[in-house]
C-alpha cells in the first residue's frame, strides 16, 4: 500500500525557518517525480514545488522561489522542503504528492500544518 | 502562467441528478487536465487524469471530457458521498495551476 507521511509542521515566527519531511513507502520512490502542494486555511490548492526522481530538475512557484528548497533522499525514501524567510501567507497545510509523469498527483499524504505568526 | 477558470464556484443538486463542472484553460494544454475531489479535512483524491481517463477505483459515474480549452467533469447521478469540493489542474507546463474549486452540495 502506498503511503506518504508528512512531518515537521508547526508554529513559526515571521522570518523563521522550518523543514518539512515526507516519508514514502509502498512504491519505488526513486521512479517518481515528487511535489509539494499547499492549501491555506479555507482556500484552494496551490502547487509549490516539484523534483524529479534523480533530483536532476527542480521547479518552484514564483511565490516561494528563493525561500523554499525542495530535495529528496532516495536511499531514505524521503522528500524534504526547507523553508526560510517565512511569511504569514505561507500559512497552510502542506501536502506531498507523487506524480506519474503527467503532473497527475496520484497519491497524497495527510498533510502537515505550517502556521507563520508572531 | 496558465490560468484555470472553473465554474460554477458552488452548486446544489438533488441525489440522482446529473452534475456538470467546467474548467477553462487560458491557452492550449493538450489534454493535460486532471480533476480532484477533496472532502473537508482530507487530502485531495485524483478522479480523472489527462482529461478523460478514469483513475482506478473511482466510480464510473464520474467522467471527463474536453473541447479545445474547455474541460468538463460530469457526475452522472449525484450521490450523497459526492459532497465535496472539486478542482481542475493543468499539467501542461510549469507552474502547475489549479482552478479555484467548485463546492458541490446536496439539495
Amino acid at each position: 500500500e502506498v503511503q506518504l507521511v508528512e512531518s515537521g509542521g508547526g508554529l513559526v515566527k515571521p522570518g523563521g525557518s522550518l523543514r518539512l519531511s515526507c516519508a514514502a513507502s509502498g512504491f519505488t520512490f526513486s521512479d517518481y517525480t515528487m511535489n509539494w502542494v499547499r492549501q491555506a486555511p479555507g482556500k484552494g490548492l496551490e502547487w509549490v514545488s516539484s523534483i524529479t526522481g534523480s533530483s536532476s530538475y527542480k521547479h518552484y512557484a514564483d511565490s516561494v522561489k528563493g525561500r523554499l528548497t525542495i530535495s529528496r533522499d532516495n536511499a531514505k525514501n524521503s522528500l524534504y522542503l526547507q523553508m526560510k524567510s517565512l511569511r504569514a501567507d505561507d500559512t497552510a497545510v502542506y501536502y506531498c504528492a507523487s506524480d506519474r509523469g503527467y503532473a497527475d498527483f496520484e497519491n497524497w499524504g495527510l498533510g502537515t500544518l505550517v502556521t507563520v505568526s508572531s | 502562467d496558465i490560468q484555470m477558470t472553473q465554474s460554477p464556484s458552488s452548486l446544489s443538486a438533488s441525489v440522482g441528478e446529473r452534475v456538470t463542472i467546467t474548467c477553462r484553460a487560458s491557452q492550449s494544454i493538450n489534454s493535460y487536465l486532471n480533476w480532484y475531489q477533496q472532502k473537508p479535512g482530507k487530502a485531495p483524491n485524483l478522479l480523472i487524469y489527462t482529461a478523460s481517463s478514469l483513475q482506478s477505483g473511482v466510480p464510473s459515474r464520474f467522467s471527463g471530457s474536453e473541447s479545445g480549452t474547455d474541460f468538463t467533469l460530469t457526475i452522472s447521478s449525484l450521490q450523497p458521498e459526492d459532497c465535496a469540493t472539486y478542482y481542475c489542474q493543468q499539467g501542461h507546463s510549469y507552474p502547475w495551476t489549479f482552478g479555484q474549486g467548485t463546492k458541490v452540495e446536496i439539495k
